[in-house]
């Protein structure tokens, strides 16, 4: 049963120190999202790549957060330095181009 | 602005009860997925349905592209149908890239047993 993972599931971390989420997309697909929920804007879409390249970060803060994909079967999500209003679950997805997206479980991330 | 809005905000339900909710979306689609999201805060997918109807066992749905709306149904509902109801949207002439998923802001749904 291929899954969307996200390591890790879990983060606590002070203000101003960096913070880097992994995802493993599903293999085979060629499209990875990143996006981010939270109780005052709800599920929003940060960036996303296809074949590695990416082809949109308008919804990423760009002076602090950066998304790469390494490889086919890694992307990474990093925020540098983190403050207190990025604490949030980050969740990547992955799918073919325009079909079904499948979402991981998610990273809940607190900014102390 | 491109808009996703799901009605009802907020439904309980006792056991067996049936609903629908809606997603009404404000521009041509790409895509549009109807999601749960279960208690601990996994999101599951329901139906990929841009048009058309689909069934899968007590879950049903419906996309009329033409008239920017998307129906959920729900029949015979058991407590574990409780979660947040989900309705995200992928806009065909978005400013950005086209696959990416606008969401509704979800149909908070308890059901009692």
């Amino acid at each position: 049963d291929a899954r969307v993972t996200q390591t890790p599931r879990h983060k606590v971390t002070e203000m101003g120190q960096e913070v880097t989420m992994r995802c493993q997309p599903i293999l085979g697909h060629n499209t990875v999202f990143w996006y981010r929920q939270t109780m005052m804007q709800g599920l929003e879409l940060l960036a996303y790549f296809r074949n590695r390249a990416p082809l949109d970060d308008s919804g990423m803060p760009k002076d602090r957060f950066s998304a790469e994909m390494p490889d086919a079967t890694l992307a990474t999500l990093k925020i540098q330095p983190s403050e207190p209003r990025d604490s949030a679950v980050y969740f990547c997805a992955s799918g073919l181009v325009l079909d079904t997206q499948y979402f991981g479980p998610g990273t809940r991330l607190t900014v102390l | 602005g491109i808009q996703v809005e799901q009605s009802p905000p907020d439904l309980i339900l006792q056991e067996g009860a049936n609903s629908t909710l809606r997603c009404n979306f404000s521009d041509s689609v790409n895509n549009l997925q109807w999601f749960h999201q279960n208690p601990w805060g996994q999101l599951i997918n329901l139906f990929y349905i841009p048009s058309g109807t689909k069934q899968n066992g007590r879950l049903s749905a419906t996309t009329v592209a033409t008239e920017r709306y998307s129906l959920l149904y729900i029949s015979s509902s058991q407590t574990t149908d409780s979660g947040v109801y989900f309705c995200a949207v992928a806009f065909m002439y978005s400013g950005g890239g086209a696959d990416g998923l606008t969401f509704g802001k979800g149909t908070h749904l308890i059901i009692q047993p």
